[in-house]
C-alpha cells in the first residue's frame, strides 16, 4: 500500500531560525514528489516538484531535497517568517507515462512565534 | 486570471439530501482534480477529470458519488443521500496540461457539514 509519512507531526520555532522537515514514502513506481504549504482554511499551494533525476529543487526560502534510493525528501525553511505559519504538505505521485496518482502525507503543522 | 474558484465555499446539508459542490478552473485550465480532506487527515485524491470525461475516478466512492466536467460550466462534484461521514472540506485543483509534472492550482475548498 502507497503511503507518505511526515515528520514531526507539529513544530514550533522562532522568527528568524531555520527548519527541516522530513518525508518517507513507500509510493511505487515512483513519479514525482511535491511539498505544498497549505494556510489555515485555504487551499495548498505548490512549493516544488521533483522528479526521480532531480535531488534539490529551491523556490526562494524554501529548499526541496530527493533521494531516491532512501525515498526519503526534506524541505528546509531558512529565515522562518510569521508567515510561514501553516500546513506543509509532502505529496508522493505514482504512476509513469504520464499518469497521476497522487498520495498524501498528513502534513507538518509549523507555528513560528515572534 | 482568476484563481480556481469554488462555491459555495460553506454548505450544510441533512443527512438524505444532495450536495452539489462546483468548480471553475484557472482560465485556459482543461484538467481538474477533486480532493476531499477528511477532519485531521491528509487529502485524498478523488477523481481527475479532462473537458467531457473521467481519466481516473480510482479515488471517489462507487455510490452516491459522481462528478462531471461538461463542456461548457464549472466541473460539479454530486453527493447524493449525504451522511454524517461525507463532512469534510472538498478541494477542486486545475492544471494546463496533465499534473504528472506540473503545478496544479488549488481553490480555496467548499466546507460541507452534514447534520
Amino acid at each position: 500500500k502507497n503511503q507518505v509519512e511526515q515528520s514531526p507531526q507539529s513544530l514550533i520555532i522562532l522568527e528568524g531560525k531555520n527548519c527541516t522537515l522530513q518525508c518517507n514514502y513507500t509510493v511505487s513506481p515512483f513519479s514525482n514528489l511535491r511539498w505544498y504549504k497549505q494556510d489555515t482554511g485555504r487551499g495548498p499551494v505548490s512549493l516544488t516538484i521533483m522528479t526521480f533525476s532531480e535531488n534539490t529543487k529551491s523556490n526562494g526560502r524554501y529548499t526541496a531535497t530527493l533521494d531516491a534510493d532512501t525515498k526519503q525528501s526534506s524541505l528546509h525553511i531558512t529565515a522562518s517568517q510569521l508567515s510561514d505559519s501553516a500546513s506543509y504538505i509532502c505529496v508522493v505521485s505514482e504512476g509513469s507515462g504520464g499518469s497521476y496518482i497522487p498520495t498524501f502525507g498528513r502534513g507538518t503543522s509549523l507555528i513560528v512565534h515572534p | 486570471n482568476a484563481g480556481v474558484m469554488q462555491n459555495p465555499r460553506h454548505l450544510v446539508r441533512r443527512r438524505g439530501q444532495e450536495a452539489r459542490l462546483r468548480c471553475s478552473p484557472m482560465k485556459g485550465h482543461s484538467h481538474v482534480y477533486w480532493y476531499r480532506q477528511l477532519p485531521e487527515e491528509g487529502l485524498k485524491f478523488m477523481v481527475y477529470l479532462q473537458k467531457e470525461n473521467i481519466i481516473d475516478e480510482s479515488g471517489m466512492p462507487k455510490e452516491r458519488f459522481s462528478a462531471e466536467f461538461p463542456k461548457e460550466g464549472p466541473s460539479i462534484l454530486r453527493i447524493q443521500q449525504v451522511v454524517r461521514g461525507d463532512s469534510a472540506a472538498y478541494f477542486c485543483a486545475s492544471s494546463p496540461v496533465e499534473a504528472s509534472t506540473d503545478t496544479q492550482y488549488f481553490g480555496p475548498g467548499t466546507r460541507l457539514t452534514v447534520l
